[in-house]
């Protein structure tokens, strides 16, 4: 089976731009989930998607928003880049979130923004 | 917050085991723990995850403590490939909670 793929896999934007970053999961796997890395904030959850809604969400403002499809490949959108949105974002698939369900990464898109 | 403690870095000669701790006293029944692990920001890759009793796969084994509130990652036979940042997750037990990951532990496999 081919892993999660993630595109772009790199991306700079300038300060007040938005910008879209894709995820395609797993075949078969219905759950997504984003994460944001920064090296002063480590690996954070944004939200997570499963069947179309998003069913749970990290602590970031509203200007990061995302959807999922109904062949369950993801969207996650920033707008008004700021600085700090530099990072590496890290989409995961797994079947359907449960606990017994092991999450598998993506390569991550890296955003830079000037 | 991180429900896991870790060590912030180790080292391991290459050719020999490595064995990374992880405490998590205040675990609770269904939890279960995962590692993974991540090389230099690529994705974190998926290691091991168990409940209660020892576990191993091709890449590890995990061995947790019978009170559950700590286990070790035990790489048998470390390579220069296995320098990376190792995370120990708690997993909550509800629908929809994802990991919260903490700093992790960087292992530097040395020649």
């Amino acid at each position: 089976k081919a892993g999660v793929t993630q595109t772009p896999r790199y991306l700079i934007k300038t300060r007040g731009q938005q910008v879209t970053l894709s995820c395609s999961p797993i075949s078969g796997h219905r759950s997504v989930s984003w994460y944001q890395q920064t090296p002063g904030q480590g690996l954070q959850f944004l939200f997570e998607y499963f069947s179309e809604t998003q069913r749970n969400k990290g602590n970031f403002p509203g200007r990061f928003s995302g959807r999922q499809f109904s062949n369950s490949r993801s969207e996650m959108n920033v707008s008004t880049l700021e600085l700090g949105d530099s990072a590496l974002y890290l989409c995961a698939s797994s079947l359907g979130g449960g606990t017994q369900e092991t999450q598998y990464f993506g390569p991550g898109t890296r955003l830079l923004v000037l | 917050d991180a429900k896991t403690t870790q060590p912030p870095s180790m080292d391991c000669a290459e050719g020999r085991a490595a064995n990374l701790p992880c405490n998590h006293s205040t675990i609770s029944g269904n939890e279960y723990v995962y590692w993974y692990r991540q090389i230099h920001s690529q994705g974190p890759q998926y290691i091991i995850h168990g409940l209660k009793n020892n576990e191993t796969n091709e890449m590890a084994s995990l061995i947790i403590t019978e009170d559950r509130k700590s286990s070790t990652l035990i790489l048998p036979h470390a390579t220069l490939r296995d320098t990376a940042v190792y995370y120990c997750i708690v997993r909550p037990d509800n629908y929809g909670q994802n990991f919260v990951f903490g700093p992790g532990t960087r292992l530097s496999v040395l020649p």
